[in-house]
This record gives C-alpha cells, sequence and structure tokens, in this order.
C-alpha cells in the first residue's frame, strides 16, 4: 500500500556481510515495527520503535540493530548476515489511539536470502 | 516469545463452503485482531476486536471475541477462490497501539477445484 514503503523487496547476500532494510511511511504514525516470518513461527517482532531516536527490542534481536532519526524512517540492520536470517522481512506502522484504522499495517515485505 | 495457537494450521475446502478457524492463549488479551496475507503481500487487517463477547462482520467474514478473552474465532462464509491465503489472529493485552502484537502461526487456507 502507499502508505509504507519497503527497500529493496528482494536481496541476496553472502555471510558475513551488513545489510540494510529500510522502511519508509507517510502515514506519520509514531509506532514502527520490524518483524521477520518465517514457516511455523508467524510473526516475530525483531524491534521496535515508539518515536524519533526511541527504540526497543522485540523477541528475536539478536543479531539485529535498528534506527530511527526520522518519524518516516526506520531502518533495520543485520550487523553480520547468517544464514539463519534468510527470511521475510515486514515493517509494520500503528498509533496509540486504536481503531480499525490505526491498527499494525504492514509493508510488502524484503525476502532476505542469505547464502 | 508467547504465541498464540491458531487452529487449524491448513484448511482445504471447496469453493461454497463455510470455513471456521480459532485462536487461543493461556493469557487474556483485551484486543483480538485477524489479518489476511496473500502470497508475496503484507498481512492486511480484515477484522478488529475491542470487547469481551463482540461479533463483528465485515463481509461474508465474522469474528469474535470470546467471552473469556483467551480466544477468538473467524468465519468466512460461502467461500469464494480470492479468500485463499493465510490467516493470522493477533492479540494484544491492552487496548492501546503502543502495546506489542502476539501474533498466531497461521492458518493456510486452500480451495480444492
Amino acid at each position: 500500500d502507499a502508505g509504507i514503503t519497503q527497500s529493496p523487496r528482494h536481496k541476496v547476500t553472502e555471510t558475513g556481510t551488513p545489510v540494510t532494510l529500510r522502511c519508509h511511511q507517510t502515514e506519520n504514525h509514531r509506532y514502527m515495527y520490524w518483524y521477520r516470518q518465517d514457516p511455523g513461527h508467524g510473526l516475530r517482532l525483531i524491534h521496535y520503535s515508539y518515536g524519533v531516536k526511541d527504540t526497543d527490542k522485540g523477541e528475536v534481536s539478536d543479531g539485529y540493530s535498528v534506527s530511527r532519526s526520522k518519524t518516516e524512517d526506520f531502518l533495520l540492520t543485520l550487523e553480520s548476515a547468517t544464514s539463519s536470517q534468510t527470511s521475510v522481512y515486514f515493517c509494520a506502522i500503528s498509533e496509540f489511539q486504536t481503531g480499525a484504522g490505526t491498527e499494525a499495517f504492514f509493508g510488502q515485505g524484503t525476502r532476505l536470502t542469505v547464502v | 516469545g508467547q504465541q498464540l495457537n491458531q487452529s487449524p494450521q491448513s484448511m482445504f475446502i471447496q469453493e461454497g463452503e463455510d470455513v471456521s478457524m480459532n485462536c487461543t492463549s493461556s493469557s487474556i488479551f483485551n484486543t483480538w485482531l485477524w489479518y489476511k496475507q496473500d502470497p508475496g503481500e503484507g498481512p492486511v487487517l480484515l477484522i478488529a476486536l475491542y470487547k469481551a463477547g463482540e461479533l463483528t462482520s465485515n463481509g461474508r467474514l465474522t469474528a469474535q471475541f470470546g467471552i473469556t478473552r483467551k480466544d477468538s474465532f473467524l468465519n468466512i462464509s460461502a467461500s469464494i477462490p480470492s479468500d485463499v491465503g493465510i490467516y493470522f489472529c493477533a492479540g494484544r493485552k491492552s487496548n492501546f497501539g503502543n502495546e506489542k502484537l502476539t501474533f498466531g502461526t497461521g492458518t493456510r487456507l486452500t480451495i480444492i477445484p
């Protein structure tokens, strides 16, 4: 959807290299999230942000770091990619006041393959 | 980390059939959400539930917030080919969007020709 854009959509990288995924939103939502999706595990939270420069760890944060220097951008970095980080990565945004229009809204995903 | 128990894991049905799936938790949630994911896309919100016992419809889809607050149900009536995909439930302990969601592992719906 136009409100949230992930880049790149696909990436193949070598083990040991750093990788940065970008999430850009045009909705001015306060909260941004990075999830990974793997077969049999559903969606698992990696890191999230509750404002510019305010971030916190999710349940599978080891090997990942994030940064949010502007409201609209949330970057996910794999410091040294490993094969276990091969996955589909989703960014999501949400707001504090809930309702069907402000619940977690997902990007289209980035398929990352680490060889 | 905690995950919600979603069942069934997969369903194979014929076009026109009704579908039922559910999501259970060992702890209480005060918000239940249902998402659908098409191949190659991100999950899209179908229905949001904020009150125990609430029954909410979205076209042919109906979802219910269990009275115990530990479960939720999704029904699809008269399935059509575009219903194919993976359905995820998600729960949140509060009614505020700053709190993290916990996701189920998904129900994959396939329609047999």
